[in-house]
């Protein structure tokens, strides 16, 4: 198994711009989410998915969308980059009914100018 | 919603040494309490995770107990390696909101 994958590893934007963070996993796991973290701050949750076709809003969702059409992927969309989303943003994925992440993908870095 | 705080954010014991990394947390609800750990440019690893009716796990040399009535739980590592330094995360949760993380403990291990 590959586990959780995540692409691009590094990324810059232009305030404004738009992009999608993508996020894999080959375990079946039905739950998924999208962390950001910030120097000091530990891990946020942004949004997450406990299913196929079902998402939801985590603790700082304002400014990014997700979808989950398949049980696989769960990619991440920054509508109109800002400044203050530049982070390292990780997905993460669970099963066996627990709502947290238990394998985490390594990273994307994003910068925002 | 859930809040936790987590104690020391710095930590540095000789090798071969224990060391321990508290959390408190907020909401009674909470049933869940992971661990994490985060080496440099990596995403974090959860290590060990406790659920709330259990009172101690162990994993050879690393430990969590969990105080329900006081709201804390802590991880205890034993016989302290230099590869297990590293930045070690507490969260708590299991509900439909998920976990809240603790801001991150930066364990340095001194040879």
């Amino acid at each position: 198994n590959a586990g959780v994958t995540q692409t691009p590893k590094f990324q810059v934007l232009k305030t404004g711009q738009s992009m999608t963070l993508q996020c894999a996993q080959d375990m079946n796991h039905e739950y998924m989410s999208w962390y950001r973290q910030d120097p000091g701050m530990g891990l946020r949750l942004i949004h997450y998915s406990v299913g196929a076709g079902i998402t939801d809003q985590g603790e700082v969702p304002n400014g990014y969308n997700v979808s989950r059409s398949t049980t696989e992927d769960f990619p991440l969309r920054l509508l109109s980059a800002a400044p203050s989303q530049t982070s390292v943003y990780f997905c993460a994925s669970s099963s066996g009914g627990v709502r947290g992440p238990k394998y985490f993908g390594p990273g994307t870095r994003l910068t925002v100018t | 919603g859930e809040n936790v705080e987590q104690h020391p954010s710095t930590l540095s014991v000789q090798e071969g040494d224990s060391a321990v990394i508290k959390c408190t947390y907020s909401d009674s609800a909470s049933n869940y309490f992971p661990w994490y750990k985060q080496e440099l440019g990596k995403g974090p690893q959860l290590i060990i995770d406790i659920r709330s009716n259990v009172g101690e796990k162990k994993d050879q040399r690393i430990a969590v107990t969990l105080n329900k009535t006081a709201k804390h739980f802590s991880l205890h590592i034993t016989e302290t390696q230099p590869e297990d330094s590293a930045v070690y995360f507490c969260a708590c949760g299991g509900g439909a909101d998920g976990l809240t993380f603790g801001k991150g403990t930066h364990l340095i291990i001194q040879p």
